[in-house]
């Protein structure tokens, strides 16, 4: 079985500071990782995922994430957050075979001016 | 491209009352799935399909819970009895497994159903 644990349930930040949003995971298969974004009043949109090679992913909007296979972690970070990234954001794996997705808690990521 | 399409948007039933949400994936899509997600908390998997097969049920689908995909295209979530733990938003997702370019592992979610049982 797949579990996920996301260690912060609310970060508040300041506008152009660096975050980091946490993200650990046990499994006994492999698996691929994901983070999903949710905001105020909308679906879940993928963010960013890591299937193979590198290690270190990035999204388009400047988040990036990067697997680490011995620490079982998938920490999302951002050099510089703005007002317009305040919204849910959740870790999720599944197994490299397919099927359903396994989320964490989430992480609400509260920017402030 | 439309994207995966949830109906209602919202529900509100009282308890006893059996409820039914209708979810449409995205037009290529063969895989669907259904979460459930309280507040507070992150998405719970509740069931899903390859075309009009039902591959797993989570065990937190009691037997109250039904779904159905019949023609491989569009699904629906049946929910008998309600009770007040029912009451969640209710997501379906889709993706593409099998074909050239297509990524099962890459979930497209809907806007949610959410649903109040008082």
């Amino acid at each position: 079985a797949q579990s996920v644990t996301q260690l912060d349930s609310q970060v508040p930040v300041f506008e152009e500071a660096p975050v980091e949003l946490r993200c650990n995971y046990s499994s006994s298969v492999s698996v691929y990782l994901f983070w999903y974004v949710q905001y105020p009043n909308q679906g879940l949109q993928l963010l960013l995922k890591y299937l193979s090679g590198s290690t270190l992913v990035e999204s388009i909007n400047g988040f990036e994430a990067e697997f680490n296979k011995s620490q079982t972690s998938f920490h999302l970070r951002k050099p510089s957050v703005h007002i317009s990234d305040t919204a849910e954001y959740f870790c999720a794996v599944t197994r490299v075979s397919g099927g359903k997705l396994i989320f964490g808690q989430g992480t609400e990521l509260s920017v402030k001016p | 491209d439309t994207g995966v399409s949830q109906d209602p948007r919202h529900k509100i039933t009282k308890r006893g009352q059996n409820v039914t949400f209708r979810c449409d994936p995205i037009s290529e899509h063969n895989r669907l799935y259904w979460y459930r997600q309280t507040l507070g908390q992150g998405p719970e998997f509740l069931t899903y399909f390859q075309n009009e097969a039902q591959l797993e049920k989570s065990r937190l689908l009691s037997d109250r819970f039904s779904a159905e995909r019949p023609k491989g295209s569009f699904s629906t979530l049946e929910i008998q009895r309600t009770e007040q733990g029912d009451s969640a938003m209710y997501l379906c997702a889709s993706s593409l497994a099998g074909n050239p370019g297509g990524s099962p592992y890459e979930q497209y979610f809907g806007p949610g159903t959410r649903l109040t049982v008082t």
